[in-house]
């Protein structure tokens, strides 16, 4: 089946301009994440969906972050009034039911934001 | 700070040579994985390996665990050109299903 895919693949836009990034998980994952990568960097965790719990946003910066998902399916990470330092690649990805450990992650091919 | 960090932070090795990374951590863990990802875009996951394990394989992949020390190593044997990427370390601790990944080895495998 097909794997985690991302839209858009890139996007550009100006500073205080809000973006859409969406993301769709495999199908049946319960469990969906979102991560930023700046530049030569590692993983940065930014929230955690599993099933219909409340998310884990621990890792959201900024209150300018938000993110949602719908039917435990497909999810959109918001940013508004974008700053330069957002700039990075998102990355999506989703896991299987847990059963009692953590598993595998399946990673999206992320989308590439530069705010100008 | 991160929980896995791997070293080296780059290796440039010929093609057919072994390559190895490693990857240290704070804290005990459930368990540990390592993801391949090439060109800066999704990652690939390439091994998990539970805490109650030491050694494990896949192909031309080799990791070890040493819950004592804190870390664990990849070994790729004679590797290929396409071998060429950035390499990250995944750790899960305690209750925690959010893993936390290191700042990757990025590794040159030349022709």
């Amino acid at each position: 089946g097909a794997g985690v895919s991302q839209s858009p693949s890139n996007k550009v836009t100006e500073k205080g301009k809000d973006v859409e990034l969406r993301c769709d998980p495999i199908s049946g994952h319960t469990a969906l994440y979102w991560y930023r990568q700046s530049l030569g960097q590692g993983l940065e965790f930014l929230i955690y969906f599993q099933g219909n719990s409340a998310p884990d946003k621990s890792g959201l910066p900024s209150d300018r972050f938000s993110a949602e998902r719908t039917g435990g399916s497909v999810s959109t990470l918001t940013i508004q009034r974008t700053q330069q330092e957002d700039s990075a690649v998102y990355l999506c990805a989703s896991s299987p039911s847990l059963a009692g450990n953590y598993n595998e992650q399946f990673f999206g091919p992320g989308t590439r934001l530069t705010v100008l | 700070s991160q929980q896995g960090e791997e070293d080296p932070q780059a290796l440039s090795i010929q093609e057919g040579e072994n390559a190895t990374m490693n990857c240290s951590y704070k804290t005990s863990i459930n368990n540990l994985q390592w993801y391949r990802q090439n060109s800066g875009r999704g990652l690939v996951h390439l091994i998990l390996i539970r805490s109650n394990e030491r050694e494990k394989h896949s192909g031309r992949l080799r990791v070890t665990l040493d819950t004592s020390k804190k870390s664990s190593s990849l070994l790729i044997t004679a590797s290929r050109a396409a071998d060429t990427a950035s390499y990250f370390c995944a750790t899960a601790t305690g209750g925690s299903y959010i893993p936390t990944f290191g700042r990757g080895t990025s590794l040159i495998v030349h022709p």
